[in-house]
């Protein structure tokens, strides 16, 4: 299994939205809804913050949603917050193991 | 609330065997499957294995014919071995819950790095 598509990069004041993308394929983003989304602070462990495409685990702000469109999966923060500047990942169930996305550094100018 | 915390050997020599323990506390390992999942320096993640509390495997066929992952329970504990390790094989390892019912990895260990060197 290939590694899912994201762009390296995204930014936004404060206060703005900002969208990240997760592109993969048929056999994996595009055949199941079992995305989740991952933020990850330096040197921390990744927190799960987005799971089945658009489901919030419980403590998860509402800023953060996720949605999903053929192959490709989105998230996006509303209202950034200086805290959201973190390292975002995504996952997708691949039908017989789980593959993760290349990683978008958010920043937060 | 479930914590999990890595522990084992931060280098380990080329061709040997990487062996690490996660142990699980605050919660039960019963009914939960448990990975592991490991992130080179600067880079992305890499899912390597689940086991089911009861003992059921499945790895990632990138690893599987040197991934061993086994469970005790009575210990609360799950280990990962990985042979004949390589430099690419260094990694911050993780160990999380999941899968769960979404597919989603829950809670997840600090992390422990390993390096593969002589």
């Amino acid at each position: 299994q290939s590694a899912l598509t994201q762009p390296p990069s995204a930014s936004g004041s404060p206060g703005q939205s900002v969208t990240i993308s997760c592109t993969g394929a048929s056999s994996d983003v595009g055949g199941y809804n079992y995305v989740s989304w991952y933020q990850q602070h330096p040197g921390k462990a990744p927190k799960l913050m987005i799971y089945e495409v658009t489901k919030r685990p419980s403590g998860v702000p509402d800023r953060f949603s996720g949605s999903k469109s053929a192959n490709t999966a989105s998230l996006t923060v509303s209202g950034l917050q200086a805290e959201d500047e973190a390292d975002y990942y995504c996952s997708s169930y691949a039908g017989t193991d789980y593959v993760f996305g290349t990683g978008t550094k958010v920043t937060v100018l | 609330q479930v914590q999990l915390q890595e522990s084992g050997p931060g280098l380990v020599k080329p061709s040997e065997t990487l062996s690490l323990t996660c142990t699980v506390s605050g919660g039960s390992m019963s009914s939960y499957y448990w990975s592991w999942i490991r992130q080179p320096p600067g880079k992305g993640l890499e899912w390597i294995g689940y086991i089911y509390y009861s003992g059921s495997t499945k790895y990632n066929p990138s690893l599987k014919s040197r991934v061993t992952i086994s469970v005790d329970t009575s210990k609360n504990q799950f280990s990962l071995r990985l042979t004949s390790v390589t430099a690419a094989d260094t990694a911050v390892y993780y160990c999380a819950r999941g899968p769960s019912s979404g597919e989603e990895f829950e809670h997840w260990g600090q992390g422990t790095l390993v390096t593969v060197s002589s």
